[in-house]
C-alpha cells in the first residue's frame, strides 16, 4: 500500500538557518505530493504540492521537487524563522484512491531566536 | 470567504456514549474527508464524501460511520466510545472530485474519553 517517511524528529536550528526535512514515498500509482503544516492548537495547512515529477512546489520560501526517480520530496527553506516553528507533515494522493491523502508521522521543527 | 468549520472545538465524554462531530466545508466544496489524529498513530484517513456518497473508506471498525448532506455538510459518528478515541478529529474540504487543488482542513474537534 501507499506510504510516508519522514526523517525522525523533533528538529531545532536557530534563526536564519537553513531547513530540509526529507520525505520519501511508496506508491502504486502515480501520486500528487503535498506538504502540511500544523501550528500548535490548529488544524493542517498546506504548505505546497506537486503533482507530477519534476513539479516544484514552493510557498512562504519554503520549497520541494518532486522527485521521481528518488521517490522523494524534500522540503527545504534558505533561512527559517521563529513563525516557522511548527510540524510539518508529507503526504500523498494516490489517483486509484480518490482524494485520501496518507501522512507521514510528522517533524517538530523549532526555531530558535 | 469561510474555512472549514468544525464543531464543537473540545468534548468530553464517558466510554461507551456515542458523540456526533460536525463539519461545515468551504462554500462550493463537495468533497469532504475526515481523519484522526493521535500521537501514536499520526493521522489516519476515515472516509470520504462526495456529492452524499461515501467514496473511500479506512480501515476503521463499524462504529465510526458518516454521511454528508445535500449542502455538503458532513457528520461523523462514534458509537460505544472507547478511551483509545480520544484524539483530534479533522475534517477537511476540496472543489474538485480528485486531489488536484489540496485540502483545506478545519481546526479539529478535541475529543477526550474518559
Amino acid at each position: 500500500g501507499d506510504s510516508v517517511t519522514q526523517m525522525e524528529g523533533p528538529v531545532t536550528l536557530s534563526e536564519e538557518a537553513f531547513l530540509t526535512i526529507n520525505c520519501t514515498y511508496t506508491a502504486t500509482g502515480y501520486p500528487s505530493l503535498f506538504w502540511y503544516v500544523q501550528y500548535p492548537g490548529e488544524g493542517l495547512q498546506l504548505l505546497l504540492k506537486a503533482t507530477k515529477a519534476d513539479d516544484k512546489g514552493s510557498n512562504k520560501g519554503f520549497e520541494a521537487t518532486y522527485r521521481k526517480e528518488t521517490t522523494s520530496f524534500h522540503l527545504e527553506k534558505g533561512s527559517v524563522q521563529v513563525s516557522d516553528s511548527a510540524v510539518y507533515f508529507c503526504a500523498l494522493s494516490d489517483p486509484g484512491a480518490n482524494s485520501k491523502l496518507t501522512f507521514g508521522k510528522g517533524i517538530t521543527l523549532s526555531v530558535r531566536p | 470567504k469561510a474555512g472549514v468549520t468544525q464543531t464543537p472545538r473540545y468534548l468530553i465524554k464517558t466510554r461507551g456514549q456515542q458523540v456526533t462531530l460536525s463539519c461545515s466545508p468551504i462554500s462550493g466544496h463537495r468533497s469532504v474527508s475526515w481523519y484522526q489524529q493521535t500521537p501514536g498513530q499520526g493521522l489516519q484517513f476515515l472516509f470520504e464524501y462526495f456529492s452524499e456518497t461515501q467514496r473511500n473508506k479506512g480501515n476503521f471498525p463499524g462504529r465510526f460511520s458518516g454521511r454528508q448532506f445535500s449542502n455538503s455538510r458532513s457528520e461523523m459518528n462514534v458509537s460505544t466510545l472507547e478511551l483509545g478515541d480520544s484524539a483530534l478529529y479533522l475534517c477537511a474540504s476540496s472543489l474538485a472530485a480528485d486531489n488536484s487543488y489540496g485540502y483545506t482542513f478545519g481546526s479539529g474537534t478535541r475529543l477526550t474519553v474518559v
